[in-house]
């Protein structure tokens, strides 16, 4: 059973960059794309970007010129970066696995962390 | 971008009641919608994709249709463990695009 879990740090300060990894865990990050999203509380799901296992990137426009994603497949990992946080970035940002034989639909997702931007 | 709008945003009703949620997508985007549970604390869950097809584990009770622009998500029979927020999400293009949900509450 393919299983995601996001880590980093619960609190970062305005203007500096937020970092979040997702360790996948019952399959191989291979061949797949692997994505992030944020929901701020009480508000809906906001999605952030994606990476595919070979390095090849899209992210959401309101974001690119602050968001950077990365993979590293000899640890089963990828990587978020968003600089310049504001008290906007606030949310809970999940991991998920996007897959073309569900319709690129997203079929694993990880449990979520509270990044929260203060000072 | 994709817009996806869904209604009702929040919807009322009685176990074993049939409920139906409705998505529209800014343009056509084919049979690439998603539906999504989510549940207070939660991870989002899949429920159904491209459209129609059941996600596995998911009871026959959800069902999907549409296709193009419009898109609807049934639940045939309301249970207590169905009240949630439920989400649907286009994977025509990026930026992948969520409606703003729809909120189900006992009445």
């Amino acid at each position: 059973q393919v299983q995601l879990q996001e880590s980093g740090p619960g609190l970062v300060k305005p203007s500096e960059t937020l970092s979040l990894t997702c360790t996948v865990t019952g399959g191989s990050i291979s061949s797949y794309y692997w994505s992030f999203i944020r929901q701020p509380a009480g508000k809906g799901l906001e999605w952030i970007g994606r990476i595919y296992t070979s390095g090849n990137t899209n992210y959401n426009p309101s974001l690119t010129s602050r968001v950077t994603m990365s993979v590293d497949t000899s640890k089963n990992q990828f990587s978020l970066k968003l600089t310049s946080v504001t008290a906007a970035d606030t949310a809970v940002y999940y991991c998920a696995r996007e897959t073309g034989t569900t319709g690129r639909a997203l079929d694993y997702w990880g449990q979520g962390t509270l990044v929260t931007a203060s000072s | 971008d994709i817009q996806m709008t869904q209604s009702p945003s929040s919807l009322s009703a009685s176990i074993g009641d049939r409920v139906t949620i409705t998505c529209r997508a800014s343009q056509s985007i084919s049979s690439y919608l998603s539906w999504y549970q989510q549940k207070p604390g939660e991870a989002p869950k899949l429920l159904i994709y491209a459209a129609s097809s059941l996600q596995s584990g998911v009871p026959s009770r959800f069902s999907g249709s549409g296709s193009g622009t419009d898109f609807t998500l049934t639940i045939s029979s309301l249970q207590p463990e169905d009240f949630a927020t439920y989400y649907c999400q286009q994977s025509y293009s990026t930026p992948r695009t969520f409606g703003q949900g729809t909120k189900v509450e006992i009445k």
